[in-house]
């Protein structure tokens, strides 16, 4: 079955341009989760959706960034007026509910801001 | 610093040769997960293990988590190209049931 997938896979924009990132999850699962990984640092998580509940954006690292979900579907993540430090591999999973664990991965969108 | 560390940051072995990476925290690890990661790729779930103790097998990597959940080790036994890669342990240190925090991970190269 397909995987989770997300585009663009590469993303080269402008200082202070907006950046929208997308993440198609597994058909199925109910849990989603953004996640930023950094050059050499480890993964941060910054916002989890389960189903219908509210969102936990307690990783979100400024109010420039903000994720959408529709339904149990797509999730698009928006950057706006990046900066430089906001180049990273942005990294989507998704999960089943009461698998909350076992997160499945995409390939990640690369985002370089120059 | 870091709440989960994870050593050594690289490893360069001989194919055939046994290695161990360790990732360890000062609080109690809920659940401890190892991925492995390749360039270019999501990461691929290898092992959870959630009991003090617990020790886990798949093909040629073993993982275990200490009594006290607070240190696992991934074990690679007979080293392969194929083993190649980021391996990258991650663990719920709130006890929140989702909200995963990673260590930097350890590159391991495996030369034929």
């Amino acid at each position: 079955g397909a995987g989770v997938s997300q585009s663009p896979s590469n993303k080269v924009t402008e200082k202070g341009k907006d950046v929208e990132l997308r993440c198609d999850p597994i058909s199925g699962h109910t849990a989603l989760y953004w996640y930023r990984q950094r050059l050499g640092q480890g993964l941060e998580f910054l916002i989890y959706f389960q189903g219908n509940s509210a969102p936990d954006k307690s990783g979100l690292p400024s109010d420039r960034f903000s994720a959408e979900r529709t339904g149990e579907s797509v999730s698009t993540l928006t950057i706006q007026r990046t900066q430089q430090e906001d180049s990273a591999v942005y990294l989507c999973a998704s999960s089943l509910q009461g698998q909350l664990y076992e997160q499945y991965f995409g390939p990640g969108t690369r985002l370089t801001v120059t | 610093s870091q709440e989960l560390e994870q050593s050594p940051q690289s490893l360069i072995v001989q194919e055939g040769k046994n290695l161990t990476i360790n990732c360890t925290s000062s609080k109690t690890l809920y659940g401890l997960y190892w991925y492995k990661q390749k360039y270019g790729e999501g990461l691929i779930f290898l092992m959870m293990l959630q009991k003090g103790g617990e020790e886990k097998s798949h093909e040629k990597i073993t993982a275990k988590l200490d009594e006290k959940k607070q240190q696992s080790s991934l074990h690679i036994t007979a080293s392969q190209p194929s083993h190649a890669g980021i391996y990258l342990c991650g663990a719920d240190i709130g006890g929140s049931n989702y909200k995963l925090t990673f260590g930097k991970g350890t590159l391991l190269t495996v030369n034929p």
